[in-house]
């Protein structure tokens, strides 16, 4: 059974406090690997796709990374508006994602 | 574009009511999904449909029905709401064609309490 899992569920910094968030998964045949971010009362916004181990994606202060069996989304001096629940999810090679429980991130000022 | 809408944006039932959640997308769009999500659960696939008139069940389809009659729109049904289908629900939509997996676009939810 394909599974996503991250971690930590929940994470608080400082701003300019650069860190990690951790997607671990177990899935046959991944075609893809997607980062979104969710602020509250909204749909999901993309990020990120990654498809093989190895590689890599930037946008502003976020860089995405993916090996055989985890991705990390690292976040580099963040700012208060990069508070947001981030959700990973793979897709599998059926015709649809799966999706972890995503990581809320909060930062402060 | 206006890309992935839903109508309604919020609704309260009673247990029993029916009602049909509508997801339009003007992208042209071959696929389109309809997720839960609850919390610390994540998003959960319901029924998912890959063209015009067709449909297909997801990770958790009981009590929910679908229809997809007109490509740029899909429809969720509850015939006989349960508080347990309290949840918000997302239409998402992705292109479907070509070798790789496209981005799937996301609505903005429906928020749906049964009492």
């Amino acid at each position: 059974e394909d599974q996503v899992t991250q971690s930590p569920e929940a994470l608080r910094l400082q701003e300019g406090e650069s860190s990690s968030l951790n997607c671990s998964y177990t899935v046959s045949g991944l075609r893809g690997l997607f980062w979104y971010r969710q602020d509250p009362g909204k749909g999901p916004e993309f990020l990120f796709t990654l498809y093989s181990a190895g590689e890599e994606k930037e946008k502003e202060r976020l860089k995405a990374t993916l090996t055989k069996k985890e991705s990390f989304l690292h976040i580099t001096a963040p700012k208060p508006e990069d508070s947001a629940t981030y959700l990973c999810a793979v897709h599998p090679g059926r015709r649809a994602l799966t999706f972890g429980s995503g990581t809320r991130l909060q930062v402060q000022p | 574009n206006a890309g992935v809408t839903q109508t309604p944006k919020f609704r309260v039932l009673k247990t029993g009511q029916s009602m049909t959640l509508l997801c339009a997308q003007d992208m042209n769009h071959e696929y389109m999904y309809w997720y839960r999500q609850d919390p610390g659960m994540g998003l959960r696939l319901i029924h998912y449909s890959v063209g015009e008139g067709t449909t297909a069940k997801g990770e958790v389809p009981d009590g929910y029905n679908v229809s997809r009659l007109k490509k740029q729109n899909f429809l969720l049904g509850l015939e006989s709401a349960a508080p347990s289908q309290t949840s918000v629900y997302f239409c998402a939509s992705r292109l479907g064609k070509g070798p790789t997996v496209e981005t799937q676009y996301f609505g903005p939810g429906t928020r749906l309490l049964v009492l």
